[in-house]
């Protein structure tokens, strides 16, 4: 079985500029996540999918980040404008639905100059 | 006041050792309790999950969750380089599953 795959792997940008990252759950994985992990920190959840719609996007900051999953499968997380503090490891995650095991892709490493 | 906090390490160990993870937690509506071991440069991968209070062992890894105390435990026997890695703490209530992860610990075991 593939695992979650994430790309870019590594992303350069400078402040204001915008970046998109894309994931491809596992085949047949409903429930896709959107975690931020800054460097000494545990992940943070950023936006919770369900097939094509949006479960929990709580602690989004929705002025700059946006995300979709159109046709219930890939996803794309966008910043735009980026900050400093916006430098993180952007991992993507997904599941069964109502199973409590999410995979986790490599991530993104993003770091905003 | 975090709502996970875990021991910040890092924790150098010699092959062999007995290594003990913690984290604290202050929300009493956590229910399922989890272990994620983090490899450098790689995503969390699920080692252990527990539910409400007890100890759960699978070979050589313990988990305590002890929620009147409101602490968890990891417990790794006979410590071997391959354990070389991030442990994460991470918890949910049982009416969501949304994680609230701890900061991690970082283990080196040495050869």
């Amino acid at each position: 079985e593939a695992g979650v795959a994430q790309s870019p792997r590594y992303k350069i940008i400078e402040k204001r500029q915008s970046v998109a990252f894309w994931c491809n759950p596992i085949s047949g994985h409903a429930t896709l996540y959107w975690y931020q992990q800054i460097l000494g920190q545990g992940p943070k959840l950023l936006i919770q999918f369900q097939n094509n719609g949006v479960v929990d996007d709580s602690q989004l900051p929705k002025d700059r980040f946006s995300a979709e999953r159109l046709k219930g499968v890939d996803s794309t997380l966008k910043i735009q404008p980026a900050k400093l503090e916006d430098s993180a490891v952007y991992l993507c995650a997904s599941s069964h639905s109502g199973q409590e095991t999410q995979y986790f892709g490599p991530g993104t490493r993003l770091l905003v100059l | 006041q975090k709502e996970v906090e875990q021991d910040p390490g890092p924790l150098s160990v010699p092959e062999g050792a007995i290594v003990s993870l913690n984290c604290t937690y202050s929300n009493s509506a956590f229910q399922y309790f989890m272990w994620y071991r983090q490899y450098s440069r790689k995503g969390p991968e699920l080692l252990m999950y527990t539910y409400s209070s007890g100890n759960k062992e699978d070979g050589r890894f313990t988990a305590q969750v002890d929620k009147s105390s409101k602490y968890i435990s990891l417990f790794i026997r006979d410590s071997q380089p391959s354990d070389s890695a991030t442990y994460l703490c991470a918890m949910r209530p049982s009416n969501d599953y949304k994680l609230s992860f701890g900061a991690g610990t970082t283990v080196t075991v040495r050869a």
